[in-house]
C-alpha cells in the first residue's frame, strides 16, 4: 500500500464554518506534511510532522490547525478562513528517517472558501 | 534566496521525442536530496525520480533520467519517447538536511505539453 488518502477531495465552505481535512496513510512514514498549493504555483509547505509532533510550522495563520492523533492519520482544522485560502491543499508522508526518501502525495483536497 | 529554480514556465515536445526539463539549484549543505514530481490536472503529485547528493551515477527510473551535474548546481529531467500521457506539470524539489526536519521545498514548475 503506497497511497496516502486525503478527504474530501472537494470542500466549499463559508467563511464561519469550521471543517476539517483529514489524510491517512498506512506505509509506516513516520512524518507527515500537509502544503497548500495555489493554481499555478508550486505546493507551499504549511506543517510538518515527524513521529507525531509538530516539527515545522511555516508562520502559518492559526485558522488552520493541524492535528496528528497517531503516526497513520493526520487532519487539518479550519475555522474562520478567507476567500484567499482557497487552494489546493496536499498531503504527503515520507519516511523520517535519512534525507534519501521520497514523499508521497494524497490527491489532495480542493477547497473553495465563499 | 530562490533555493530551486526552474526558468522554463512551458515546453511543447512531439510525441516519441526526448525531451529536457531544467532545475537548478542552490544550497551550502553538503548532503541533500534532489526530486523530480510529476502533476497531471487531477493535482495528484507523483514521485519520479530521485538522486542524492553524494550518489556518483545519475539516476535512471524507466522513460526518466536525471542529468546530475553537481559543480553546476543542476539537475536536469530527462523524458524520453515522450508520452501524450506526460502532459502535465512538472517540478523539482529539493530535500536539505536541516537538523531533524524533513523540509521538501519545491520550484516553480515547467508545464509540459505533449503534442501527437
Amino acid at each position: 500500500d503506497t497511497e496516502v488518502t486525503q478527504t474530501p477531495k472537494h470542500l466549499v465552505m463559508g467563511m464561519t464554518n469550521k471543517k476539517s481535512l483529514k489524510c491517512e496513510q498506512h506505509m509506516g512514514h513516520r512524518a507527515m506534511y500537509w502544503y497548500k498549493q495555489k493554481a499555478k504555483k508550486p505546493p507551499e509547505l504549511m506543517f510538518v510532522y515527524s513521529y507525531e509532533k509538530l516539527s515545522i510550522n511555516e508562520s502559518v495563520p492559526s485558522r488552520f490547525s493541524p492535528e496528528c492523533p497517531n503516526s497513520s492519520l493526520l487532519n487539518l482544522h479550519l475555522h474562520a478562513l478567507q476567500p484567499e485560502d482557497s487552494a489546493l491543499y496536499l498531503c504527503a508522508s515520507s519516511q523520517e528517517v535519512g534525507r534519501n526518501t521520497e514523499a508521497f502525495f494524497g490527491q489532495g483536497t480542493r477547497l473553495t472558501v465563499v | 534566496a530562490q533555493k530551486i529554480t526552474q526558468t522554463q514556465p512551458g515546453m511543447f515536445v512531439q510525441e516519441k521525442e526526448a525531451v529536457t526539463l531544467d532545475c537548478t539549484y542552490d544550497t551550502s549543505d553538503q548532503s541533500y536530496g534532489l526530486f523530480w514530481y510529476k502533476q497531471p490536472s487531477s493535482g495528484e503529485m507523483i514521485f519520479l525520480i530521485y538522486q542524492g547528493s553524494y550518489d556518483e551515477q545519475n539516476a535512471t527510473e524507466g522513460r526518466y533520467s536525471l542529468n546530475f551535474q553537481k559543480a553546476r548546481k543542476s539537475a536536469n529531467l530527462v523524458i524520453s519517447a515522450s508520452q501524450l500521457g506526460d502532459s502535465a506539470m512538472y517540478f523539482c524539489a529539493m530535500r536539505e538536511h536541516e537538523g531533524a526536519t524533513n523540509k521538501l521545498i519545491f520550484g516553480t514548475g515547467t508545464l509540459l505539453a505533449v503534442q501527437p
